[in-house]
Order: structure tokens, then sequence, then C-alpha cells
């Protein structure tokens, strides 16, 4: 089966241009969450979805973050306008929904705003 | 505010020895947790978990101990080997109803030396 895929794997772009991050959970996984990793704040939950709904965005820094999910088997996270503050390692997960089940990660997005 | 905890940024063990690798959380309403291994360039990957009901879990070469009272959690590693080398998150789950997300900590970078 594969895995959470993630796209791209790597973005480099410049301060104020817009940033599109793209997920495909796992097939039959309903939850699916975004995570920003840093050197001081390790994995950061962003937003995370249940059934396509968003569940809790409260980890999202600022307006110029946005996530949708508009089926089951896609999400976006946007970013407008970057900044160079957002760079680094973006992570989308899935897991089944209903119980305490490890979340799969996907290999990340490394976006580099200069 | 960090509710999950690594305060060994990094640590260096020699192959065949015990790895320990420490996590501390301060909000009594997390009663999961989970240890995730990320390689570089990699999506964390599942390591093994634990419920608060529990104070112990093992698998393999792999046990996480849990301290409710001190609200701490560890991971013995033993025998460590070089291919355990990798960044290692704990995660905690809160207690409510309705929501699986997990809060991750910064992350300890484990070297095993061959």
């Amino acid at each position: 089966d594969a895995g959470v895929i993630q796209s791209p794997r790597h973005e480099v772009t410049e301060m104020g241009q817009e940033v599109t991050l793209r997920c495909k959970p796992i097939s039959g996984h309903n939850s699916l969450f975004w995570y920003r990793q840093t050197m001081m704040r390790g994995l950061e939950l962003l937003i995370y979805f249940n059934n396509n709904v968003p569940i809790d965005d409260s980890g999202m820094p600022e307006d110029r973050f946005s996530a949708k999910m508009p089926n089951a088997s896609f999400s976006t996270l946007k970013i407008q306008p970057s900044e160079p503050r957002d760079s680094a390692v973006y992570f989308c997960a899935s897991t089944r929904t209903g119980g305490r089940y490890e979340q799969y990660f996907g290999p990340g997005t490394r976006l580099t705003v200069t | 505010d960090q509710q999950v905890k690594q305060n060994s940024p990094s640590l260096s063990v020699q192959e065949g020895r015990i790895s320990i690798l420490n996590c501390d959380y301060t909000n009594s309403m997390f009663d999961y947790f989970l240890w995730y291994k990320k390689y570089p360039a990699e999506g964390p990957t599942f390591l093994i978990s634990i419920s608060s009901i529990k104070d112990k879990n093992e698998d393999g070469r792999f046990t996480v101990f849990l301290n409710k009272s001190a609200k701490h959690l560890s991971l013995h590693i033993v025998p460590s080997q070089p291919g355990d080398s990798a960044v290692y998150f704990c995660a905690a789950s809160p207690n409510t109803s309705g929501t699986y997300k997990y809060i991750f900590g910064t992350g300890t970078r484990l070297k095993v030396l061959a």
C-alpha cells in the first residue's frame, strides 16, 4: 500500500509568494494532520481534520496560513504571503479515526523562503 | 509553552549498550504516549506506545516506562545498534473525548557508535 504522499518534496520561493503544499493520506484513514518541524519547537501540530472537517486549527500560526481538505484523499496547506520565518519542514500525517491509533507520516516538504 | 519536553537534544551511546531517552510532560490530561523515530529526509515512524493505565510496555529491544506521578516517560533501547541512530520524538495525547491529536516534543538525536 502507498503511504502518505506529499508534494513537492522541496520548495524554494521568495518572500511574498504564495506556497501550496499537498498531501494525499492513506486510503481509509479518516484523520489528517499537518505539522511543521523546526529546531526550536520540534514537531508542531498546525491543524487536523476528521472526515474532511477541520477539528482543531489552534496551531495555525497566522492568518497567512490556511488548510483545506476538499475530499478524503486530498489536502492542501497554503501560505500567502510567505515569509522567511516560514522556512521549515512540513509534514502531513494520517490515521484511522475512533481510537488512539498511531499516525503515519509523509516524507515531508522542505520549504525555504528567501 | 512546551507541554512535552525532551531536554536532551542529543545523546551518544556505544553499540551494544543501553540508550535511555527521556521525556517530560506538564499536562495531567495526557493519558496516552508514543515514541516516534525519524531518519533524515524521511517522515517520523511509529515505534512504541503506552497508555496511562500501564507503567511499562515492551517491544523487542524497545521498552517505554511511564511515571505518572513525575509526569515522565523514558524509552530504553537495549542493546543499541548503529541503525538506531535517528531523532526520537515523544508525543502525548490528551484524554479528551473525540479528539485524537498528539503533542510532540522537540526530539532527541541519538547516535550509536560502532
